[in-house]
């Protein structure tokens, strides 16, 4: 059974650090990996998404790299800001033909002014 | 184009209601989820469809139940709500297995 686990579930920063979330998973026969962003009380934002055949993608400050034989992927945020205090969360999909996507618990970040 | 509405956003229920929560995509997304969000828990999968006019279970489904009513809704059905249904729902869609998901704002639903 996938399982999918975010070390640490909470990490304060200084504003403009580089920092990164880590998101590992115990089987590497996944689809693709999706990172999330959630606002306290709100929804889920997409962040990124990678393909299993892909190693990383990138949006703005943001990067998150895929490695399937060691089972982890993380998400990195360059020169943090007070905005991007929330709580990221990764999702591992499953091979073709299930949809049942398993979700790590997330980490909670606070970048400090 | 407003993605994924939830309604209601807040619910108080009694033990033994009934209640049907709504979610609607207007992205002409084929498949749609239920997710249920407990503190330590992270998301549980209640239910999906994968497209119009099938469902299937999750990982969590006992005492829901689910229509597809098209490509646009998918409703999630409390018959006899419990206090451990108390939670965070969320409905999510996404076209195709690899496509990305997007997410409503969630229902927050306490069962007294």
């Amino acid at each position: 059974k996938q399982e999918v686990t975010q070390i640490p579930a909470a990490l304060s920063v200084p504003e403009g650090e580089n920092l990164v979330l880590n998101c590992s998973f115990t089987d590497s026969a996944i689809y693709n990996l999706q990172w999330f962003r959630q606002d306290p009380g709100k929804g889920l934002t997409s962040l990124l998404l990678i393909q299993s055949s892909q190693r990383e993608q990138t949006s703005g400050r943001l990067n998150a790299s895929l490695d399937k034989s060691s089972g982890r992927s993380t998400l990195y945020i360059a020169a943090s800001q007070p905005g991007d205090s929330a709580t990221y969360l990764c999702a591992v999909g499953p091979p073709t033909g299930t949809y049942k996507y398993i979700f790590g618990t997330g980490t909670r970040l606070k970048v400090l002014a | 184009n407003a993605g994924v509405t939830q309604t209601p956003k807040f619910q108080v229920l009694k033990t033994g209601q009934s209640m049907t929560l709504q979610c609607a995509q207007d992205m002409n997304h084929n498949s749609m989820y239920w997710y249920r969000q407990d503190p330590g828990m992270g998301l549980r999968l209640i239910y999906y469809s994968a497209s119009e006019g099938t469902t299937d279970k999750g990982e969590v489904p006992n005492g829901y139940n689910v229509s597809r009513l098209n490509k646009r809704e998918f409703s999630l059905r409390l018959e006899s709500a419990a206090p451990s249904q108390t939670s965070v729902y969320f409905c999510a869609s996404r076209h195709r297995e690899n496509t990305e998901a997007f997410f409503g704002q969630g229902t927050r639903l306490t069962v007294v």
